[in-house]
């Protein structure tokens, strides 16, 4: 199975400011025959069933507003988000689908400072 | 517009069983590969099992291999999932996620709201 590891586990950024969440597979979900990174990122909010943001590692969903982005590949992934906004006060996870079984991330909680 | 809408949780008794169902609408229902994922209170989420457009393929996770079932009638546009021998450890929200393939598990971009189990004596 593959292991998905986030880091930090929490994080406080003030409003306007940068949040940066990283995301380690414990092997390459980078299909090399259509050179695409099997990872997706999500958004959960309290009470609320996960949205979402990317996929791809770095297509973001439609909808999804410009200042979430992802970057990374192989093993090693990004997710940042620019000019934090009180409504993006929730909890964070990483998933691969390179092979099943599909295995996510611990999730990261992203707070205002 | 998409709709899941998942049914059937509630408590039961460890060993026990409980079918789960997710009524879908606003899309292609058959097209589509469909999965369970839970959220054990207070944790993280769970890839639980998957299963192709046309039913023929199924996937699970190794917690849940050889006690839940998952499967689909695509005339009622229903996603199911059977859990046998449930253990206390089972207690989670379970979300129906519609997947973005047509046959191998991936990524989703639509999820139900919820429905509890609660695995206790």
């Amino acid at each position: 199975d593959i292991v998905m590891t986030q880091s930090p586990d929490s994080l406080a950024v003030s409003l306007g400011e940068r949040a940066t969440i990283n995301c380690k597979s414990s092997q390459s979900v980078l299909y090399s025959s259509n050179n695409k990174n099997y990872l997706a990122w999500y958004q959960q909010k309290p009470g609320q069933p996960p949205k979402l943001l990317i996929y791809w590692a770095s297509t973001r969903e439609s909808g999804v507003p410009d200042r979430f982005s992802g970057s990374g590949s192989g093993t090693d992934f990004t997710l940042t988000i620019n000019n934090l906004q009180a409504e993006d006060v929730a909890v964070y996870y990483c998933q691969q689908y390179y092979s099943t079984p599909l295995t996510f991330g611990g999730g990261t909680k992203v707070e205002i400072k | 517009e998409v709709q899941l809408l998942e049914s059937g949780g509630g408590l039961v008794q460890p060993g026990g069983s409980l079918r789960l169902s997710c009524a879908a609408s606003g899309f292609t229902f058959s097209s589509y590969a469909m999965n369970w994922v839970r959220q054990a209170p207070g944790k993280g989420l769970e890839w639980v099992s998957g299963i192709s457009d046309s039913g023929d393929s199924t996937y699970y996770a190794d917690s849940v291999k050889g006690r839940f079932t998952i499967s689909r009638d695509n005339s009622k546009n229903t996603l199911y999932l059977q859990m046998n021998s449930l253990r206390a450890e089972d207690t989670a929200v379970y979300y129906c996620a519609k997947d973005l393939m047509s046959v191998v598990p991936s990524y989703f971009d639509y999820w139900g709201q919820g429905s509890l189990v609660t695995v206790s004596s």
